[in-house]
């Protein structure tokens, strides 16, 4: 079994400063892990992505997360939070199950509002 | 075209008929998944398509829902008898994925259809 929880449903910053968008995962297996961004009537998109390589992941547009396997997370991060990132933002967990399916399991999202 | 693309990208109909939702996903990508969005709500996985295999229909919340992907491309799914609650976007994923969980692949999303049931 499988879960994953982002413990915010909204995060406001203002531009400039940092981001830190939190998830936290459960698995049976080990997992591979993702962020996906949502912009405002647009389609999903690959922010980044863990699958047992390095722990720290860098994506797109400055983001990365760190996969701390002691504490179950994948938080993303970025240093500088800009006006476009204003996004929703889901974690995503596929570990497979014994019948060999990588069905992922996405959180319910993390709105992020970014102030000027 | 590039990306994945989904057809129509706005259904309303009435309570009670049946629909259908195409998505095209990316030439080549062998695995093909279906999501339903609810407003404020992440992705509720529905069907998983991945090459020769029987599909993955965990997802599908009742008998009324339904899919095929045909000659490992195109695929339609079906909402017989639509009920409020089916009201939702509706998105398509494909990828490259293979077996084991180093070898999934980054999906890419379609823009999604989104159904209102009146």
């Amino acid at each position: 079994a499988q879960s994953v929880t982002q413990l915010d449903s909204h995060v406001s910053v203002s531009e400039g400063t940092p981001v830190l968008l939190r998830c936290n995962y459960s698995s049976s297996y080990s997992p591979s892990l993702f962020w996906y961004v949502q912009h405002p009537n647009k389609g999903l998109q690959l922010l980044l992505k863990y699958t047992s390589a390095a722990t720290l992941v860098k994506g797109i547009n400055g983001f990365e997360a760190e996969f701390k396997k002691s504490e179950t997370s994948f938080h993303l991060t970025k240093p500088s939070a800009h006006m476009s990132d204003a996004a929703e933002y889901f974690c995503v967990v596929s570990a497979g199950t014994s019948g060999g399916s990588y069905i992922p399991t996405f959180g319910r999202g993390t709105s992020l509002i970014v102030h000027p | 075209g590039a990306g994945v693309s989904q057809s129509p990208s706005n259904k309303v109909t009435e309570k009670g008929k049946d629909v259908e939702l195409r998505c095209d996903p990316i030439s080549g990508h062998t695995a093909l998944y279906w999501y339903r969005q609810s407003l404020g709500q992440g992705l509720e996985f529905l069907i998983y398509f991945q090459g020769n295999s029987a599909p993955d229909k965990s997802g599908l919340p009742s008998d009324r829902f339904s899919a095929e992907r045909t000659g490992g491309s195109v695929s339609t799914l079906t909402i017989q008898r639509t009920q409020q609650e089916d009201s939702a976007v509706y998105l398509c994923a494909s990828s490259l994925d293979g077996v084991g969980p180093q070898l999934i692949g980054t999906q890419y999303f379609g823009p999604g259809t989104r159904l209102t049931v009146l």
